[in-house]
């Protein structure tokens, strides 16, 4: 167990929907990342907080959008879903924002748009 | 354009065989190779490399880097079933805080 959490596990819904994933970073950490894992690719980097503020950002889709909150807890927000949009969404954490840190994943969220 | 490449894509064996899987990457300002386990979801980190030629190790696992050929393998004895999982290869840039990852190595572990 990493010590970062994240909710739901699963989450079903329709195209055109908008869904919002939860992660907590463990306990300490002051950055949280977020994944992309499609069947086909490998993890894709999608956008890091930093203390609550957007430090990086990666290949993330403009009907996607994240944010950290002041007790460090992230929520990545996806809208008008499509059927590609189906994905494991992990959320990592570190110590800080520093390039030497190892990051700790979380158990993700298995996403599914029928 | 920045690629991490692993090999092979899968790979089984037997209970004690040895393995070795291979990350090759061409990525600008590399700073650090990580690997990471990833069993049914999460992957769990195993080693962070950021010296050519010294070893890491734990337990029956282990891991080399060497950045003129930009490679790494993870060598892992005497495999056990719960060895087995998707291994994944991720490079940290220099000015960047997000890691780069590569597809995997899917090892599967028979009795």
């Amino acid at each position: 167990d990493s010590g970062v959490t994240q909710t739901p596990k699963h989450l079903i819904t329709a195209t055109g929907q908008r869904v919002t994933l939860r992660c907590s970073p463990r306990s300490g950490d002051l950055s949280v990342y977020w994944y992309q894992q499609s069947l086909d690719q490998g993890l894709q980097f999608l956008i890091q907080y930093y203390n609550g503020e957007e430090r990086a950002k990666g290949n993330i889709l403009e009907r996607f959008s994240a944010q950290q909150f002041p007790d460090l807890h992230s929520e990545l927000n996806l809208s008008s879903l499509e059927l590609g949009d189906s994905a494991l969404y992990f959320c990592a954490s570190s110590a800080r924002s520093g390039e030497t840190d190892t990051q700790y994943f979380g158990p993700g969220t298995r996403l599914t748009v029928l | 354009e920045d690629k991490v490449v692993q090999s092979p894509l899968s790979l089984v064996v037997h209970e004690g065989d040895t393995v070795t899987l291979n990350c090759s990457y061409e990525v600008t300002n590399f700073r650090s190779l990580l690997w990471y386990k990833q069993e049914k979801k999460a992957p769990t980190f195993l080693f962070m490399l950021t010296s050519s030629g010294i070893e890491k190790k734990s337990g029956r696992l282990s891991s080399i880097l060497d950045k003129k050929e930009l490679f790494s393998i993870l060598n892992i004895t005497a495999t056990q079933t719960g060895d087995s999982a998707v291994y994944l290869c991720a490079v940290g840039q220099t000015g960047a805080n997000n890691l780069f990852f590569g597809t995997g190595t899917r090892l599967t572990v028979i009795p």
